[in-house]
């Protein structure tokens, strides 16, 4: 059983650009978190999304950040005209809010994006 | 606000021995359930050991234990017979929910940075 998967594992971006992070849940999860985690700091939670739905976006900026996570395919969280202060791990769990188990989130390896 | 803490940076271990990580938080709710991860070098965010509040036995998996004190909102870690395979940073997380089932997200404590030394 296939693991959360992110792709890229690293991204370079110039000031300005456009980055796409890709997040693939486990197999039977249905929901996805995103989290973000700065130098020498715990993650932060950014989203939350089941499919076609937007849950909880709380601590996701109002500008430039956004995140979907369609009917079919993977989860995407998009930054638009990135900054340097985008440069972080950004981390994708997934779990299946069903049973005892479900509070339970896996995380998939995280993509590090670096803007130059 | 719920928060959680992690007042220790940084702390060392020779192999074999045994270490407690301090994790504290804060919260209003009644039922949640708290977790430590760990993160090596490769920074995967490994599931270590959960617990949850309505539970008064401690949970343990091989190693790795935990003293949950809930009236002291207190969760720490215990490792023993510490590896150097164990040398990475912890995190100490909650996340609030009902009996069987929560839709919130996990809040992270800033983590502790633990070496095992030879």
């Amino acid at each position: 059983n296939a693991g959360v998967m992110q792709n890229p594992r690293h991204l370079v971006r110039r000031r300005g650009q456009e980055a796409r992070l890709r997040c693939s849940p486990m197999k039977g999860h249905s929901h996805v978190y995103w989290y973000r985690q700065l130098p020498e700091e715990g993650l932060k939670f950014m989203v939350y999304l089941q499919k076609e739905n937007i849950i909880d976006e709380s601590g996701m900026p109002k500008e430039r950040f956004s995140a979907e996570f369609p009917k079919e395919g993977p989860s995407i969280l998009r930054i638009q005209q990135v900054v340097r202060g985008d440069s972080a791990a950004y981390f994708c769990a997934s779990s299946s809010l069903s049973g005892a188990a479900s509070h339970e989130q896996y995380f998939g390896p995280g993509t590090r994006l670096t803007v130059t | 606000a719920q928060t959680v803490t992690q007042s220790q940076p940084e702390m060392s271990v020779q192999e074999a021995e045994t270490v407690t990580l301090s994790c504290t938080y804060d919260t209003s709710e009644n039922n949640y359930y708290l977790f430590w991860y760990k993160q090596p070098p490769s920074r995967q965010m490994i599931l270590v050991i959960r617990q949850e509040a309505y539970k008064q036995q401690n949970a343990t998996e091989n190693r790795f234990s935990v003293n949950f004190q809930k009236a002291a909102k207190s969760f720490s870690l215990k490792i023993s017979d510490s590896q150097l395979g164990d040398t990475a940073m912890y995190f100490c997380a909650f996340i609030p929910g009902n009996y069987g089932g929560s839709q919130g997200n996990l809040i992270f404590g800033k983590g502790t940075k633990l070496s095992v030394k030879p």
